[in-house]
């Protein structure tokens, strides 16, 4: 049982630029989660699905940010005109749908952004 | 609204002493209580839960958590701290119900003494 898979695990660009990151859950987790982590600080809950369906969004979230899981598999996190402020790690984690453990959030390595 | 306080930034504790790191939290009803630990560069690895029932928890590597409801209280605690429990420890709360997203502490830096 591979666990949840994030790509790229690093991504260096320019102000302005868009960036897209991936997302794989470990296989039949129904339920997929994005985090925000910056420096000195715990991860910050972005968003979140069950299946397909995106059913919450944090005003964390700007317009600038948008999150797709268009098959109920994998997901992406794409940030569009990206700014310095949009730097940190951005984790993805996964829960199941039913069993010992339906509550628990198994975390990816996450990917950590750089906007220069 | 939903919250958790880790009052410790930093940690030290000599190898093979006992070893607590404090989590308190807010939330409205009954709460779901985890730990995390993050290795440098790395994601956050599960360590243990409370859901309900005993209100000691045993988790991964020689951890356990006792869930105080009348102090909101979920300290984590190890009987002998080995050098390799190094690392940043997360407490994280949600409701028991509805809504999924996870609240994060801002973190405590544990360092093992050898």
């Amino acid at each position: 049982d591979t666990g949840v898979s994030q790509d790229p695990r690093h991504k260096i660009t320019k102000r302005g630029q868009n960036v897209t990151f991936r997302c794989d859950p470990i296989s039949e987790h129904n339920r997929l989660y994005w985090y925000r982590q910056t420096l000195g600080q715990g991860p910050e809950f972005l968003t979140y699905f069950q299946n397909e369906a995106q059913l919450e969004k944090s005003r964390l979230l700007s317009d600038r940010f948008s999150a797709e899981r268009p098959k109920g598999s994998f997901s992406t996190l794409e940030i569009q005109r990206t700014e310095q402020g949009d730097s940190a790690m951005y984790l993805c984690a996964s829960s199941g749908r039913a069993g010992k453990h339906q509550e628990t959030q198994y975390f990816g390595p996450g990917t950590r952004l750089l906007v220069l | 609204a939903q919250s958790v306080a880790q009052p410790e930034d930093q940690v030290n504790v000599a190898e093979g002493n006992p070893l607590t790191v404090k989590c308190t939290y807010s939330v409205s009803g009954n709460p779901y209580l985890f730990w995390y630990v993050q290795y440098p560069n790395r994601g956050l690895q599960f360590l243990l839960k409370y859901i309900t029932g005993d209100n000691l928890v045993k988790g991964s590597y020689g951890f356990e958590a006792e869930f105080n409801k009348s102090q909101t209280s979920f300290h984590l605690k190890k009987p002998s701290a080995l050098v390799s429990d190094s690392a940043l420890y997360f407490c994280a709360v949600r409701k028991n119900f509805g809504n999924e997203k996870l609240t994060f502490g801002t973190g405590t830096r544990l360092t093992i003494i050898p």
